[in-house]
């Protein structure tokens, strides 16, 4: 069966700092992978979206970036972490996109905290 | 862009229905998810309809699908305290697969 794995489970950083959040998929092969965030009290925002390794598309401007190193690893990036940073962050992965459902499973997820 | 709306704020009494509902401009979305999130978790599949259905039952769950609209909406029968939590609804679209609506967040009081 298929699992995903998000790390760490939170997180409380200084305004300026670096960010590295991870997610793995395991039991799956050549998945689609999602970065969301969830503001507090608001819908999902889609971050990234990568198709396949180094394959990465930026759904939004900002100081955030995406890599794929490996088929089944995403990570989430930062050089420095704004306040506005603070958030849910959750990461996704789906089948193939050739299918038309496009079913995603999430990620337990990271909160991110700014001071 | 694509543009799903729903409702930010649900509650109800233990035992009765919850009918939660949502709006979406993409005309072309094939299937369109319901997940649930529970306090400070990831989401969950609830359940999905696909686009040639009108409703679709599945135990307590009651989607309906009205495509003339743009309108879903999910029905829990006989809501429990452990059905509290945000509820999204997610259609596909073209570009970015699936696109999630603000969430409902539904309070069941005993």
């Amino acid at each position: 069966s298929q699992t995903i794995h998000q790390w760490p489970a939170t997180l409380v950083q200084p305004v300026g700092s670096p960010l590295s959040l991870e997610c793995t998929v395991e039991g799956t092969s050549n998945p689609n992978l999602y970065w969301y965030r969830q503001a507090a009290g608001r819908g999902l925002q889609l971050l990234f979206y990568s198709v396949g390794i180094g394959q990465i598309s930026s759904e939004v401007p900002q100081n955030l970036s995406a890599s794929r190193p490996q088929d089944r690893q995403f990570i989430l990036s930062s050089k420095k972490l704004l306040l506005s940073d603070s958030g849910f962050y959750l990461c996704a992965w789906s089948r193939s996109r050739d299918r038309g459902d496009n079913e995603q499973f999430f990620g337990p997820g990271t909160r991110l905290t700014v001071l | 862009g694509e543009d799903v709306e729903q409702s930010l704020f649900l509650s109800v009494r233990e035992g009765d229905s919850s009918v939660i509902n949502c709006t979406y401009t993409d005309s072309s979305s094939t299937y369109l998810y319901w997940y649930k999130q529970e306090p400070g978790a990831g989401l969950q599949l609830l359940t999905y309809i696909f686009s040639n259905m009108d409703m679709k039952q599945d135990q307590r769950l009651t989607v309906l699908l009205n495509k003339k609209d743009k309108h879903l909406s999910l029905r829990i029968a006989d809501t429990q305290t452990g059905d509290s939590a945000i509820y999204f609804c997610a259609p596909v679209t073209g570009r970015r697969a699936l696109t999630f609506g603000s969430g409902t967040r539904l309070q069941v009081q005993p």
